[in-house]
This record gives structure tokens, sequence and C-alpha cells, in this order.
């Protein structure tokens, strides 16, 4: 079966860093996105990977190898308003996206 | 750019009744569409895949007669919500993968927040 993990939920501290982490079983792979959901509201698209190595944009990089099947979301200098969850979706063989349950994020003052 | 708006934003509704959700792509043309529920603290549920000019696809368990889409343009998908129930209520979101743009990305409309009392 296809399989997404990701913590349930993560605390911060403001001005500090978090790595949300994301492992993935998929049939097939076209690329590993990250969105950010506020509560109440649409997911708002962060970032996308389908090559190994590091994309980074902003305070937000995101981290991808394909050989372990993992990911990572990286957060810099945390601001209140990135209390949010993470949603961490992989792109199959179909080009489905099948996503995981989301990292809620807490950031404490 | 990659904008997608729905209408309307929230909806209550009585049992039986049926509700019309749009979907628009504003600033791009989307061949694929996508219409998603999600219930509180869940993660997102594909309902279907919407294609232009063609039937959508269906994910398992969701009644393809009970939740009709509609997908006349490259701009435009809808869902029907027919005869809603209490148990209908939810976090509807559709989402447009962009035809011009990186074609793998998905973009999210805002959603619609429907209550069926």
């Amino acid at each position: 079966g296809q399989n997404i993990d990701q913590p349930t939920e993560m605390t911060a501290t403001e001005g500090a860093i978090v790595q949300i982490n994301c492992t993935y079983q998929t049939s097939g792979f076209n690329g590993l996105f990250w969105y950010q959901q506020h509560a109440g509201e649409a997911p708002t698209f962060l970032s996308y990977n389908v090559l190994d190595g590091l994309e980074e944009k902003g305070r937000f990089s995101s981290f991808l190898s394909r050989s372990k099947g993992y990911s990572y979301l990286l957060l810099k200098e945390l601001q209140m308003k990135d209390s949010a969850s993470y949603l961490c979706a992989v792109m199959d063989s179909n080009y489905q996206l099948i996503w995981g349950a989301g990292t809620k994020l807490i950031i404490k003052p | 750019g990659a904008v997608v708006s729905q209408h309307p934003s929230r909806v209550i509704c009585k049992s039986g009744t049926s509700v019309k959700i749009e979907c628009r792509s504003l600033d791009f043309q989307a061949t694929t569409m996508f219409w998603y529920r999600q219930f509180p603290k869940q993660s997102l549920m594909l309902m279907a895949t919407s294609n232009e000019g063609s039937k959508a696809t269906y994910e398992q368990g969701v009644e393809k007669d009970k939740f009709l889409i509609n997908h006349a343009s490259l701009t435009l998908s809808t869902l029907t919500v027919t005869s809603a129930h209490p148990e209908d209520s939810s976090f509807y979101i559709c989402s447009a993968r962009a035809l011009n743009l990186a074609a793998e990305t998905q973009y999210f409309g805002p959603g619609t927040r429907l209550l069926v009392l």
C-alpha cells in the first residue's frame, strides 16, 4: 500500500528552527510537495522536490532523498504566524497526490 | 498567478436539498481539477478527479450519483452535493493543476464549508 508518515504535532519557540520530517512509500514517484494549512483554510503551496537535495526558499527549505523515501521541511526564524499544519504529499506514478495526515506546528513565544 | 476561487465560501442548507459548489481557475487553464473533502482535524481526502470535457474519476467509496461533478471548461468545475444529509457537512476544497505553469503543482481554492441541518 501507499503510505506517508509525518509527526502528528510539534512545538517550537518563536525565533528558533524546526524540522518536520516525512517518510513515504508509494507506487512510483513524481515529486514531493509541502503545503501549509492554517486552521479553517485551504492548503497553500510551499515547495516541490523531484530531485535529491535541498531547495531553499526564504525562511523555508525542503530536502529530499529518494533512495531513503525521506523528506524534511525546515523552517527558520520561526514566527507566530507559522503556527499551522504542514502537509507532506507525494505524487505517485499515476500523477495522483498521496497525502500525509499533516503535522500541527505550535509556536510558543 | 495561479489563483483558484471557490463559491460559495460557506453554505448552510436543510437536509434533502442540493448544493452546488463552483471552482474556477482565474489566471490559468486547468485541464485537471480535483475535489477534496476534509473533516475536522483530519487530512485531505480526495473525492474525485475531474478532466475537462470528460467524466470525473471517483475515488473508492465516493458515490458518483450523490456528488455530481461537471468540468465544462478549462477554468470551471462544479461539485453538486445532491440530497445533502448532516453527515455530508464538511470542508470541501478544490484544486487545479495548471496547464501552463508547473504542471505537477496543484493550487487550491479557499474551500467551501458546508453545514447540513
